[in-house]
Order: structure tokens, then sequence, then C-alpha cells
């Protein structure tokens, strides 16, 4: 049962700390997203790759946050420094691009992040 | 800004009942998708459904798109307590424009046994 693994399920930091977000997508899927989810905002896409390649991270404060794909196989998310306000939970998704151009997103169980 | 607006907000019926959610979009699609998201957990795919078609059933799920009207429903029939989750639209639009899926607020089901 294929499915997207985030890592941590769980972070705790305090303000201006590093946070690292990891991510592995489906085997075969050749597109991966980074979401943003809060109460206040729902769900905000922050960034998205197609054969590891960025193609919009517009949603993403760029101060702050970066996105990589260093290999097919794993996805990181990471912000530097933290700040209170980025308290939320970062879900990543991979995608499968139909014949018809529509894409199926599957996403992970999320990082719940909290900085304090 | 959010493409999709689902309406109502949060709905909650008995067991049995059917429940209807909304969503309005402002642009051009290429497809219209569901998502639900059980509390605490990531977004499952439901249903996608894709700007030329105008109904598409799966299970007791129907899905409806009007795109004169830039709507689309989402009819849960023969709802049960498992129902209850948050339900989401989701869109992207025809190329070039961009493909990513843009997410609407969503609407929180609750199903009472």
């Amino acid at each position: 049962d294929a499915r997207v693994t985030q890592t941590p399920r769980h972070k705790v930091t305090e303000m201006g700390q590093e946070v690292t977000m990891r991510c592995q997508p489906i085997l075969g899927h050749n597109t991966v997203f980074w979401y943003r989810q809060t109460m206040m905002q729902g769900l905000e896409l922050l960034a998205y790759f197609r054969n590891r390649a960025p193609l919009d991270d517009s949603g993403m404060p760029k101060d702050r946050f970066s996105a990589e794909m260093p290999d097919a196989t794993l996805a990181t998310l990471k912000i530097q420094p933290s700040e209170p306000r980025d308290s939320a939970v970062y879900f990543c998704a991979s995608g499968l691009v139909l014949s018809h151009g529509g894409e199926t997103q599957y996403f992970g169980p999320g990082t719940r992040l909290l900085v304090l | 800004s959010q493409q999709g607006e689902e309406d109502p907000q949060a709905l909650s019926i008995q067991e049995g009942e059917n429940a209807t959610m909304n969503c309005s979009y402002k642009t051009s699609i290429n497809n219209l998708q569901w998502y639900r998201q059980n509390s605490g957990r990531g977004l499952v795919h439901l249903i996608l459904i894709r700007s030329n078609e105008r109904e598409k059933h799966s299970g007791r799920l129907r899905v409806t798109l009007d795109t004169s009207k830039k709507s689309s429903s989402l009819l849960i029939t023969a709802s049960r307590a498992a129902d209850t989750a948050s339900y989401f639209c989701a869109t992207d639009a025809p190329p070039p424009g961009r493909r990513a899926l843009t997410f609407g607020s969503g609407t929180r089901l609750q199903v009472q046994p």
C-alpha cells in the first residue's frame, strides 16, 4: 500500500531555530507539493516540484523558507529562522498526472509544527 | 486568494440523511476534485470531474459541475457517522495556467449517529 511519508510527525521548537521537514513521495510519482494548513488561512500551497524541478514556490516566504528535492525519493522543507507564526501543519503530497492533464494528489500525514 | 469556496462552512446531519456541499470558483478550470480530511490527518482524494463533464458518481458520492455558474456540488447519500470529516474542493487551471491545485476553505460535516 503505497503512501507518502513525512517526518517528523510533530515538532516543537523555539523561535529562531532551524526546522527541517522531510517527505518521501510515492514511488513513481513525478510531482511533489508542500502545503501549510492553519485555521485562519486554510490550506496554502508553498511549493510545487515536477521531475524534481521547482515549478511554483510563489506561496513560500523566500527569506526564511526553502524547499528542495535532493533526489526523487526525498523532498525537504526548511525554515530558518523559525517564527511563532510558522506554527501550522505542513503537508507533503505527491502527484500522478492523469492522461487528461488532471492531477490527483496523495497526501502525507503531515508535520505538526509548534514554534514557541 | 482561494479559488474555491465551499458552502456551507459547517453542516450537521443525522445518520442516513443526505449531505450536500457546494463549491464555487472564480476562473476557468481544467478539472475539479473533491478531497476529504479526517481530523488530524492528511487529505484523501475522493473524486475528479473534468471540465467537460456534468455529473459523476462513485459509490455513495455524486458530484455535479456547472461551468457556466462556476460551481460544483458534492452529494453524499445515506450518510454514516464515519463520513464525519472536512470536505474540500480543489481546482486546477487549463494550460498554460497554473497546474497545481488550489483548495477551497472546506465544509466541516458532522454526521450524528
